[in-house]
């Protein structure tokens, strides 16, 4: 069966810390990963992954994906309180599985003061 | 577990017809959405219901109204399907609180011709 799975499922930390946060994934033909930020209704994109070893960087964000263990984190640099939200990891297959797109139960996120 | 079902996983329609989808949660959720997932779009938010016959417009309604006439059930609908709603449909719920995670369905791939 198809799954993902993200940890840790609840992390808190304090300003100016770094965080990594992890996605694991078992999925047929694997088409890409994704990561969204959800804050209040619609998540927000944030990286899509589909080569190995090739860090995606966006500010104090970056992601990178390891297609053989199976595995992206995404690591979050300097943290603000203004990062505090629930982190989705999404994996999506194609061919056999076409338009299969799996959620993770998400990391919820709280920087402190 | 929550689980999120949707109606279908794949469906082809022709321009013009009227489209159905629908989305069940079985964990008594007040919040229902749904989304629109493009290539290098992201997930797009089409509308989203806080409570039983409440929906509110998301970033994207035009071309679909939703349905929910009971608390578990939230129904996408395309009045006259064109082609460039083909797309993948996703469905999710939450409880009220704006800060839990929103779990997500299958997905609904579908195609216009």
């Amino acid at each position: 069966e198809d799954k993902v799975v993200q940890s840790p499922l609840s992390l808190v930390v304090h300003e100016g810390d770094t965080v990594t946060l992890n996605c694991s994934y078992e999925v047929t033909n694997f088409r890409s990963l994704l990561w969204y930020k959800q804050e209040k209704k619609a998540p927000t994109f944030l990286f899509m992954l589909t080569s190995s070893g090739i860090e995606k960087k966006s500010g104090r964000l970056s992601s990178i994906l390891d297609k053989k263990e199976l595995f992206s984190i995404l690591n979050i640099t300097a943290t603000q309180t203004g990062d505090s939200a629930i982190y989705l990891c999404a994996v999506e297959g194609y061919g056999g599985s076409q338009g299969n797109l799996i959620f993770g139960k998400g990391t919820k996120l709280s920087v402190k003061p | 577990d929550v689980k999120v079902t949707q109606s279908s996983r794949y469906l082809v329609k022709r321009t013009g017809e009227k489209v159905f989808l629908e989305c069940v949660q079985d964990m008594d959720h007040e919040n229902m959405f749904w989304y629109r997932q493009d290539p290098g779009l992201g997930l797009r938010l089409i509308y989203f219901s806080y409570d039983v016959k409440m929906k509110e417009k998301g970033d994207i309604p035009e071309g679909y109204s939703v349905s929910r006439e009971k608390k578990e059930r939230f129904s996408l609908i395309l009045e006259s399907a064109s082609t460039n709603q083909t797309s993948m449909y996703l469905c999710a719920s939450s409880t009220r609180r704006g800060t839990d995670t929103q779990y997500f369905g299958p997905g609904t791939r579908l195609t216009v011709l």
